[in-house]
């Protein structure tokens, strides 16, 4: 199947900093990627979906000055956790899925685990 | 709006079956997903359908009836690591296709 990797696996930072989560698709071309927050025994929540060439689509409720998605290439989605909070602690996922003929199937990345202390 | 609903936490022995049930109330419909989920890691695809049925592959089983709002994943000759969340996920009808997953449904084999 179809491979989907994730950058940094896991990452501590200080309050009031941000960081830049990568998400990329290894071996086809994703026009459009998810981005999931997972709270811990909580289900994934889709926070935006991110379009390559075009602005990200954000859910109801998730900031999108605080939540920075792009889309430079079709194998490459970056999200960016500006002036980071202890709340947004958390597991991200990204996620994609090859709109070829025939396929439905969305592939997940391992997921990156925040921490702000 | 999108709901789906499934039990919180099932508990099963080794070599058992379980049946996880999934319903679900969406304003569009393209598909039924059931993925698995250990602790600490991302979702694994498990099963999916989009027609009325049943979806075989191999110890796994998935079953759909779009006029009730029903499926259920049937999990056979449990192992122990077969422990994880199972999450049911309902794709929408938009260009974008996005999904959306239920709480997910945390089995605990035992001995």
């Amino acid at each position: 199947g179809a491979v989907v990797s994730q950058h940094p696996s896991w990452v501590i930072c200080k309050s009031g900093t941000s960081v830049k989560i990568e998400c990329r698709s290894l071996d086809f071309q994703a026009t459009t990627m998810f981005w999931y927050r997972q709270f811990p025994k909580q289900s994934l929540m889709l926070m935006a979906t991110s379009n390559e060439g075009s602005k990200a689509t954000y859910e109801q409720g998730v900031e999108k000055d605080k939540f920075l998605i792009n889309h430079a290439s079709l194998t490459l989605s970056t999200l960016t956790v500006t002036s980071a909070h202890p709340e947004d602690s958390s597991f991200y996922i990204c996620s994609a899925r090859d709109f070829g003929e025939g396929q439905y199937e969305q592939y997940f990345g391992p997921g990156t685990r925040l921490t702000v202390t | 709006g999108q709901n789906i609903d499934q039990p919180t936490e099932m508990t099963a022995t080794e070599g058992a079956i379980v049946q996880i049930n999934c319903t679900y109330q969406t304003s569009g419909f393209n598909g039924l997903f059931w993925y698995q989920q250990h602790a600490g890691e991302a979702p694994t695809f498990l099963s999916y359908n989009v027609l009325d049925g049943l979806e075989e592959k191999g110890r796994f089983s998935s079953f759909l009836s779009r006029s009730k709002g029903y499926s259920y994943l049937l999990l056979k000759e449990l192992q122990m690591k077969d422990s994880a969340s199972y999450l049911c996920a309902v794709r929408d009808g938009t260009g974008y296709s996005t999904l959306t997953f239920g709480k997910g449904t945390m089995l605990l084999v035992s001995p």
